[in-house]
C-alpha cells in the first residue's frame, strides 16, 4: 500500500532562515506528488504539484520542491522563510492502484519566529 | 458558490447519537472526497465519489460510517451510533476529475462526541 512519510513533525525557524521539509513515499510506479498548506484558521490549499517533466517544481510564495525518483522523495524548500509561512504543511501522493485517491502524510507544523 | 462549503462548521453530540455532515462541492467538479483529521494527525482518507458512485470506500473505518452523493453535487457523510473516537475534523474536497487533479478543500466540520 502507498504511504507518505513526513519525518519532521514540528520545525521552528527564525525569519530569513532556509527551509527544507522532508517527504518520502513508498510507491514505486508513476506517481503524482503534491504539497498542501494550511495556514492558521484557513482551508487546506495547494502549494505545488508534480505530474511529469522538470523534477524541480516551483509553487506559490517562493516555495519549490524537487522530485528525486531514486530516493522516493519530494522535499519542500524555501530559501528564506517569513513569519507568514507559519502553517502546517502536508505532502501527498497518488498513483498506481490508488490513482483515484490522494494519500496524505501526517503533516509538518512550521513555526517561524519573528 | 466559489469554493467547497461544509455544514455544520461545528457539531457536538452525545455518544450513541447519529450525525450527518454535509458537503457542497465546487460546481462542475465530478470528484468528491471525504477525509478525517484527528487532533495532531494527518488526513485520513475515508471515501471518494466519481459522480454519484463511490468506487473507493476503503477508508471508511466501520459500518457505522456511510456516505452518499446525489445529483453529482451535494454529499452527506453519516455516522451512526457515534463514539468518542469519532471526534475529529471531517474535511471534504472536490476536484474537476478523479485521479491526480488538484483537490479544493472545504473548511471542515469539527465533530465532538461527548
Amino acid at each position: 500500500a502507498q504511504s507518505v512519510s513526513q519525518h519532521n513533525h514540528h520545525v521552528i525557524l527564525s525569519e530569513a532562515a532556509s527551509l527544507e521539509l522532508g517527504c518520502n513515499y513508498s510507491y514505486g510506479g508513476t506517481v503524482n506528488l503534491f504539497w498542501y498548506v494550511q495556514y492558521p484558521g484557513q482551508h487546506l490549499q495547494l502549494l505545488l504539484k508534480y505530474f511529469s517533466g522538470d523534477p524541480l517544481v516551483k509553487g506559490i510564495k517562493g516555495f519549490e520542491a524537487e522530485f528525486i525518483k531514486s530516493k522516493f522523495s519530494f522535499n519542500l524548500r524555501k530559501p528564506s522563510v517569513q513569519w507568514s509561512d507559519t502553517a502546517e504543511y502536508f505532502c501527498a501522493v497518488n498513483g498506481g492502484s490508488s490513482a483515484s485517491k490522494i494519500i496524505f502524510g501526517s503533516g509538518t507544523r512550521l513555526s517561524i519566529r519573528p | 458558490g466559489a469554493g467547497v462549503s461544509q455544514s455544520p462548521s461545528n457539531k457536538v453530540t452525545e455518544k450513541g447519537k447519529d450525525v450527518e455532515l454535509r458537503c457542497d462541492p465546487i460546481s462542475g467538479h465530478t470528484a468528491l472526497y471525504w477525509y478525517r483529521q484527528r487532533l495532531g494527525q494527518g488526513l485520513e482518507f475515508l471515501i471518494y465519489f466519481q459522480g454519484n458512485s463511490a468506487p473507493d470506500k476503503s477508508g471508511l473505518p466501520s459500518d457505522r460510517f456511510s456516505a452518499e452523493r446525489t445529483g453529482e453535487s451535494v454529499s452527506t457523510l453519516t455516522i451512526q451510533r457515534t463514539q468518542q473516537e469519532d471526534s475529529a475534523v471531517y474535511l471534504c474536497a472536490s476536484s474537476l476529475f478523479e485521479g491526480g487533479e488538484t483537490q479544493y478543500f472545504g473548511p471542515g466540520t469539527r465533530l465532538l462526541v461527548l
